[in-house]
């Protein structure tokens, strides 16, 4: 079983839509939790960071942690054309700092 | 903050040469860093984290003779692809955390290597 786990898509909505992103995890003992926005031929930038259950909302991103269930999930409000990338999770467990990262899922948003 | 930088972010080099990226923190010290590299279409792989003024701890699968890792100071980490063959073209990123926060990792841009 893979540490993290997400669709690879490609995920299409229309602009101006909510995307959903979603991502599971096997560890029950990692504690933070991050999604990272890669552009083609990019490396990853930090968009979302969360350690507690609930929701976290930045601007038109909100990231939804639920620890009983292992999983985390981006939704992205107001979907723009530049919003078009990969995104991948990442989940820390706490020892040494290591990341494991998802597979990423491509998210194609269309004028 | 939090800035990362890699240097070169291209290069190409002939097969059998060894090629050294390297990867500085600007504004933080970073007592550690990470190594990855990601195929196309693919994720991130860890290959390696590196601990200032101590050796690198490598993955599985990752030869620590070919990809040599040297963090000799706080802000500064290197990789040295040694006697690079075309399989090994690739892009390579590296990360830090800032000391102090919640593991939160910040990437350089990535080199991209092609070796011919």
């Amino acid at each position: 079983q893979k540490e993290v786990e997400q669709n690879s898509g490609p995920l299409s909505v229309p602009e101006g839509a909510i995307a959903s992103l979603n991502c599971t995890y096997s560890d029950r003992g990692s504690q933070s939790f991050f999604w990272y926005r890669q552009y083609s031929g990019k490396s990853p930038e930090l968009i979302m960071s969360i350690y507690s259950n609930g929701d976290k909302e930045d601007g038109r991103f909100t990231a939804q942690l639920n620890k009983a269930s292992q999983y985390v999930s981006l939704l992205i409000r107001d979907s723009q054309p530049s919003d078009s990338a990969t995104y991948l999770c990442a989940v820390n467990r706490g020892t040494g700092n290591q990341f494991y990262f998802g597979t990423g899922t491509s998210l194609t948003v269309i004028p | 903050g939090a800035v990362v930088s890699q240097h070169p972010s291209r290069v190409i080099c002939k097969s059998g040469t060894s090629v050294k990226i390297e990867c500085r923190s600007l504004d933080f010290q970073a007592t550690t860093m990470f190594w990855y590299r990601q195929f196309p279409k693919q994720s991130l792989m860890l290959m390696a984290t590196s601990n200032e003024g101590s050796k690198a701890t490598y993955e599985q699968g990752v030869e620590k003779d070919k990809f040599l890792i040297n963090h000799a100071s706080l802000t500064l980490s290197t990789l040295t692809v040694t006697s690079a063959h075309p399989e090994d073209s690739s892009f390579y990123i590296c990360s830090a955390s800032v000391p102090g926060t919640i593991d939160v990792q910040y990437f350089g841009p990535g080199t991209r290597l092609t070796v011919t």
